[in-house]
């Protein structure tokens, strides 16, 4: 059964470039978190995907968009890249069964801007 | 902003010792976790523990849970080298997503 995955691993852009962000969920998850995680920090949420809709946002900007595909997958869209957007980038999936909200990550994408 | 605060923030034992981190958190919740991450990877869930419950045990963690101080204790018995790392609480009220605190860094040297 394989987990969360997470493409690329690793990614360099410099300041103004557009990035995209790639997430599958564990098979039977059908909800997609995202996260940034800058460094000596804790995870950020930035929004959450469910039936192909954003249904809760973080603090971010309108530089920050994404999309949930019918098979669950998603992506994370960063326009305009600031030096400050240099962070991991995690996904995380789940699935609600009223219960409580465990999540399960994948390994990060690690964003450097220049 | 974050909610929750773990303390300390980095932590040094030697192995087969036990770890305590701490985590303090600001409003009503539903649910406190705990996460490990290993040099900047990502998370991996270690338990779950709800408003109503008091303590709870997986293996050599032991959490509890006072929701009248707003705060919760991860316990690590017998600690080997492979738990270096960071260890996270997170919290939700149900109604919004995962608030993480900024981590306590473990160190657990053989």
């Amino acid at each position: 059964d394989a987990g969360v995955t997470q493409s690329p691993t690793h990614l360099i852009k410099t300041r103004g470039q557009q990035v995209t962000l790639r997430c599958s969920p564990k098979s039977g998850h059908d909800t997609v978190s995202w996260y940034q995680q800058a460094l000596g920090q804790g995870p950020q949420f930035i929004f959450q995907y469910y039936e192909e809709e954003e249904r809760q946002r973080g603090n971010f900007p309108d530089r920050f968009s994404g999309h949930q595909f019918p098979n669950y997958s998603s992506e994370l869209n960063v326009n305009a890249l600031l030096l400050g957007d240099s962070a991991l980038y995690l996904c995380a999936s789940s699935f609600e069964t009223g219960l409580g909200h465990e999540q399960f990550f994948g390994p990060g994408t690690r964003l450097t801007v220049l | 902003s974050q909610q929750g605060e773990e303390d300390p923030q980095a932590l040094s034992i030697q192995e087969g010792e036990n770890a305590t981190m701490n985590c303090s958190y600001k409003t009503s919740i539903n649910n406190l976790q705990w996460y490990r991450q290993n040099s900047g990877r990502g998370l991996v869930h270690l338990i779950l523990i709800r408003s109503n419950e008091r303590e709870k045990h997986s293996g050599r963690l032991r959490v509890t849970l006072d929701t009248s101080k707003k705060s919760s204790s991860l316990l690590i018995t017998a600690s080997r080298a492979a738990d270096t790392a960071s260890y996270f609480c997170a919290t939700d009220d149900g109604n919004t997503p995962l608030v993480f605190g900024k981590g306590t860094r473990l160190s657990v040297i053989a």
